[in-house]
């Protein structure tokens, strides 16, 4: 398996909905990441995992709790979410966390917040 | 802080013309520079990465760190290259510290005409 797999394709929830969104990859890589999307904008960097722990949290707000429970899977635990929340919210990874190491993007879970 | 900017958002050309995708970067070090494209209901995927120093689908791009330009060129555009181009920086500096997230640009959309 050669692709980065995300679950669900659309999520739609409520700001007191907890939900959970779910990246894997069966590729061997060591580094997982997640960015978040807003229509018209560049991806922006929210958390980066290397070797299965949290090497960096991008200020993100507490709403938003990354978990790494193995080296081929990355969730990210929703938790009272605001509308302006709403964004594809992409999962990359690569084979090492080096700066020269190709990330590979799944296809997003587009996130709306009523 | 390091900042990838694409000056162009929509850039429109005629098929079998010339094509470049301006890109300036800001980085204190030194930088790893990537292209990824992304074509319409398809994922975010890398195009070339200026350390790679190949030619992918026709484009190449060159490192200028004189002018700390990564344009990405093509001498003669198809209809297949209409897409989503987004120019990306990763480096010791960036977010994700010794694991590196990427930072891009704001994205150009290419369209090819006719």
């Amino acid at each position: 398996d050669t692709e980065v797999t995300q679950t669900p394709k659309h999520l739609v929830m409520g700001m007191t909905n907890k939900k959970s969104l779910k990246c894997e990859q069966h590729m061997g890589h060591r580094a997982m990441y997640w960015y978040k999307q807003k229509a018209k904008k560049p991806p922006e960097l929210m958390f980066v995992y290397s070797y299965e722990k949290l090497s960096i949290n991008e200020s993100v707000p507490s709403r938003f709790s990354p978990e790494c429970p193995n080296s081929s899977l990355l969730n990210l635990h929703l938790h009272a979410l605001q509308p302006e929340d709403s964004a594809l919210y992409l999962c990359a990874s690569s084979q090492g966390p080096g700066p020269t190491d190709t990330q590979y993007f799944g296809p997003g879970t587009r996130l709306t917040v009523l | 802080a390091q900042r990838v900017t694409q000056p162009e958002k929509l850039l429109s050309v005629f098929k079998g013309a010339p094509v470049e995708l301006k890109c300036n970067y800001s980085y204190s070090g030194s930088p790893e520079l990537f292209w990824y494209v992304q074509y319409s209901r398809q994922r975010l995927q890398l195009l070339l990465r200026h350390i790679s120093r190949e030619s992918i689908k026709g484009f190449t791009a060159d490192l200028n760190k004189g002018e700390t330009s990564f344009h990405l060129k093509k001498p003669f555009a198809q209809e297949e290259d209409s897409a989503m181009y987004y120019c990306a920086l990763s480096g010791r500096d960036g977010p994700g510290g010794g694991a590196d997230g990427l930072t891009f640009g704001k994205g150009t959309h290419l369209i090819i005409q006719p």
